[in-house]
């Protein structure tokens, strides 16, 4: 089965300051996609970053960035200058193929 | 970005009565289109894949009698929840993707409330 594992229920980090949430997950496709959605309260989805797992380069948009590990099944997500408005529950995804699979998520908070 | 629209965006119904939700893509032609449901502070849970013009695939134990997924056209696609019960009572929220696309773009969801 192809899954995926987000270790993580809560966490918190000070406004301005960095935070790395953590994903790993599980397959033997060589070739797949990676996502890190926010949802806020409105529980609208957000993609916040892709990665293709072909792509050695790690993806960065602003002020989030991911580290991509491929051997080991990980893809973390940085958080760089926290702001109040990044509080929300962020779900790792991940698309071998058709369909797209969700982490448990991480809800972060972002203190003032 | 791609945009995709739910209605309603909540519904209360009583126990035994039928609900139906749309999904529209409201800018581009969404082949394939997946709904999820989402329990609080749970993750999504992928129910259902549409192709248009196709029979949804259903994953294992999610009943297609009860959740009956129909994608008419490449920009509408409808669950409707039968005979529904209060533990149906869910946030459903449903996604599309474009031909060759690889991002999923989602609705905003629906809350449905059985009583």
């Amino acid at each position: 089965a192809q899954t995926v594992t987000q270790s993580q229920p809560e966490m918190s980090v000070q406004e301005a300051e960095t935070v790395t949430l953590s994903c790993t997950y599980d397959t033997s496709e060589n070739n797949y996609y990676l996502f890190w959605y926010k949802q806020p309260p409105s529980r609208q989805m957000i993609l916040v970053i892709r990665q293709e797992a072909y792509k050695q380069q790690n993806a960065t948009e602003n002020r989030f960035s991911v580290n991509f590990q491929k051997a080991a099944k990980s893809f973390s997500l940085k958080i760089s200058d926290s702001q109040l408005g990044d509080t929300a529950m962020y779900f790792c995804a991940f698309m071998p193929d058709n369909d797209m699979r969700f982490g448990a998520g991480t809800r972060l908070t972002v203190k003032p | 970005g791609a945009v995709v629209s739910q209605h309603p965006s909540w519904v209360i119904c009583k126990s035994g009565t039928s609900v139906k939700i749309e999904c529209r893509s409201l800018d581009f032609q969404a082949t394939t289109m997946f709904w999820y449901r989402q329990f609080p502070k749970q993750s999504l849970m992928l129910m259902a894949t549409s192709n248009e013009g196709s029979k949804a695939t259903y994953e294992q134990g999610v009943e297609k009698d009860k959740f009956l997924i129909n994608h008419a056209s490449l920009t509408l696609s409808t669950l409707t929840v039968t005979s529904a019960h209060p533990e149906d009572s869910s946030f459903y929220i449903c996604s599309a993707r474009g031909l060759g696309g690889s991002e999923q773009f989602f609705g905003p969801g629906t809350r449905l409330t059985v009583l």
